[in-house]
């Protein structure tokens, strides 16, 4: 089955510094990832969509520079997070779908997510 | 405007006993997919069952079946013979292929299952 790999699984950085999270696809190619954020007991929040090739979109009232997100191939997408600062303290999450229909069947697979603690 | 509603915070439930758990949405597109996910403590997202809006159907997945009400816009999960390892939160989503195609989530449901 499709198996998206996200690394790395925990980070802890220092206010001002930032951090790479990648996704890649393992065993498909995907055309479109999405970037979603959960804060603890909430559910989780989508950030953006990022397709290969092209810029990524953001949801609204996520700052774009501050998550830059690269989508340069289609098995491997980047979230950098800059300047972090406590408030980025967050569980991301990227998901990726085989192929691309318009009856919203395609299940989502998740990578296993990516615990950020700014200090 | 929340697309996906889940009014149950927190449910319990007795071992081996069944227990419904409730997700309404609200679309105006006709093509439309309806997911639920498992989150245990670890994090992960575990798929669990899908219904297409154009299913006649409900969908059945092993011990998860949905009560799909399409008039009602009701997507409910029902969790048969419950096992302590279901204790996890819970999360209804759906997919709008036409309005980007990405998958939003309800608030979740933390099911507690005891012995």
């Amino acid at each position: 089955g499709a198996v998206v790999s996200q690394h790395p699984s925990r980070v802890i950085c220092k206010s001002g510094t930032s951090v790479k999270i990648e996704c890649r696809s393992l065993d498909f190619q995907a055309t479109t990832m999405f970037w979603y954020r959960q804060f603890p007991k909430q559910s989780l929040m989508l950030m953006a969509t990022s397709n290969e090739g092209s810029k990524a979109t953001y949801e609204q009232g996520v700052e774009k520079d501050k998550f830059l997100i690269n989508h340069a191939s289609l098995t491997l997408s980047t979230l950098t997070v800059t300047s972090a600062h406590p408030e980025d303290s967050s569980f991301y999450i990227c998901s990726a779908s085989i192929g691309q229909d318009y009856s919203g069947a395609n299940v989502l697979t998740f990578g296993a997510g990516s615990r950020l603690t700014v200090l | 405007a929340q697309k996906i509603t889940q009014t149950q915070p927190g449910m319990f439930v007795q071992e081996k006993e069944a227990v419904t758990l409730d997700c309404t949405y609200d679309t105006s597109d006709p093509s439309y997919g309806l997911f639920w996910y498992k989150q245990p403590s670890s994090g992960e997202m575990i798929f669990l069952i899908y219904q297409g809006s154009y299913d006649q159907q409900n969908a059945t997945e092993g011990r998860y079946s949905l009560n799909f009400q399409k008039a009602r816009k009701s997507a409910n999960l029902v969790i048969s013979a419950s096992q302590l390892g279901d204790s996890a939160m819970y999360f209804c989503a759906m997919r709008e292929p036409y309005n980007n195609n990405d998958m939003r989530f309800g608030a979740g449901t933390r099911l507690t299952v005891k012995p």
